[in-house]
């Protein structure tokens, strides 16, 4: 089956601070990977995505690489701000039924102190 | 653009009525829009996947009789909880997306409805 597991938050880092949120994927055949972001009061939204193996999606400083041989696509990035504190959902995309379906992890709640 | 909205964004009512919930998309046209459920600390569920115009497809577990969807036009679809219990009591979050090869064709997320049944 499809799923993904991510590190359990919550995380908190002070402002500058170096970011490492772990997802790894089960998947059956080729999905392709994505990194929502959720802020408090709003509706999930698209922080990078990567199609393919060794592809590195980015955005607003964040990075993850698609890794097929150890099915991971952690997301990085070097300093993290104030306003990067959200919950954070991996998630990967795999085709059934004529629909393309998104398994989510469980989320990680990221908090940055100034 | 992409814009996906739901109403209400927060509703209580008491055991055994019926709650409906709207998902519109803004400013493109859904050709397929999905709902989720998601408890306190834990994933997002899908719990069916709707064509405009075809019925829904519901996943293992989810009861159809129960959380009725309509997807009547390509900017809306309604979820309708029929006899809600405390059980139901939860976040339900819709997302919507174009055809493929559409600018708009991966999923964008509506904001939430929460639930509370007394």
């Amino acid at each position: 089956g499809n799923s993904v597991t991510q590190m359990e938050g919550p995380v908190t880092l002070s402002e500058e601070a170096f970011l490492t949120i772990n997802c790894t994927y089960t998947a059956t055949g080729y999905p392709s990977l994505f990194w929502y972001v959720q802020y408090p009061g709003e509706g999930l939204q698209l922080l990078l995505k990567a199609t393919k193996a060794d592809d590195k999606g980015s955005n607003k400083g964040f990075e993850a690489t698609y890794r097929k041989e150890t099915t991971s696509f952690h997301l990085e990035k070097g300093s993290v701000q104030v306003s990067d504190s959200a919950v954070y959902f991996c998630a990967l995309r795999f085709s059934q039924g004529g629909s393309e379906k998104l398994v989510f992890g469980k989320g990680t709640k990221l908090t940055v102190n100034p | 653009g992409a814009v996906v909205s739901q109403h209400p964004s927060r509703v209580i009512c008491k055991s055994g009525t019926s709650v409906k919930i709207e998902c519109r998309s803004l400013d493109f046209q859904a050709t397929t829009m999905f709902w989720y459920r998601q408890f306190p600390k834990q994933s997002l569920m899908l719990m069916a996947t709707s064509n405009e115009g075809s019925k829904a497809t519901y996943e293992q577990g989810v009861e159809k009789d129960k959380f009725l969807i309509n997807h009547a036009s390509l900017t809306l679809s309604t979820l309708t909880v029929t006899s809600a219990h405390p059980e139901d009591s939860s976040f339900y979050i819709c997302s919507a997306s174009e055809a493929r090869g559409g600018p708009y064709n991966e999923q964008f997320f509506g904001p939430g409805t929460r639930l509370t049944v007394l």
